[in-house]
């Protein structure tokens, strides 16, 4: 069985405040995702990794691509309020990839 | 543009009975699923679809069943229900046939069910 193991589970920070969410497996993904959702309404993908090593960026938040294949990480840059949700990772859990696992989740609450 | 369509959004149920969370979306995608969500656990696959007729099970099928006879709709179905099926279902759906790899999940908003 692939498992997804996120941490932290909780992360309470600043405006202004860089941090660090993890992704890790025992299992190699072919690929990672990465979901933000909101109190209310389902996730929303922010981005997939396909290539070992791989690093993608979008605005304040830099994803990696553990070069093994096997985990991933989300940095934020100066956090603002407007970033506060649960951050799921989520690969595939079998051979043909049809079906998605995610890990339990960061929950990231950013205060003024 | 409507997406993915979960109905109903609330539903309090008794032990015992049976209900249809139903799931459309609009999108033309080959590939949908569901899944629960409880709290600390994050989102667990109960079964999914890769096209009309062919359905799978996921990580948590016991106690829910589903069909796939169109493209389009995908519901899910509690036969007896019970205390430990409460809980928020999600259904997606994706534009790539793996659902997974590189495919993008598009959700529905969620339906709360409360089994006492």
């Amino acid at each position: 069985t692939q498992l997804l193991e996120q941490s932290p589970q909780f992360l309470s920070i600043q405006e202004g405040e860089n941090l660090t969410v993890y992704c890790n497996s025992s299992s190699v993904f072919s690929s990672l995702q990465w979901y933000r959702q909101e109190p209310g309404e389902g996730p929303v993908l922010l981005v997939t990794v396909v290539t070992g090593g791989e690093v993608k960026k979008l605005k304040r938040l830099t994803f990696q691509f553990g070069d093994a294949r096997k985990d991933s990480s989300l940095h934020i840059t100066a956090a603002q309020t407007g970033d506060t949700g649960l951050y799921l990772c989520a690969g595939a859990a079998n051979q043909a990839g049809t079906a998605l696992i995610f890990g339990k989740g960061t929950t990231l609450s950013v205060s003024s | 543009n409507a997406g993915v369509t979960q109905t109903p959004k609330f539903q309090v149920l008794k032990t015992g009975q049976s209900m249809t969370l139903q799931c459309a979306q609009d999108m033309n995608h080959e590939y949908m699923s569901w899944y629960r969500q409880d709290p600390g656990m994050g989102l667990r696959l109960i079964h999914y679809s890769v096209g009309a007729g062919i359905t799978d099970q996921g990580e948590v099928p016991n106690g829910y069943n589903v069909s796939r006879s169109t493209t389009e709709d995908f519901p899910l179905r509690l036969l007896s229900a019970a205390p430990s099926q409460t809980s928020v279902y999600f259904c997606a759906s994706s534009n790539s046939r793996t659902g997974a790899n590189t495919g993008e999940l598009f959700f529905g908003e969620g339906s709360r069910l409360t089994v006492l």
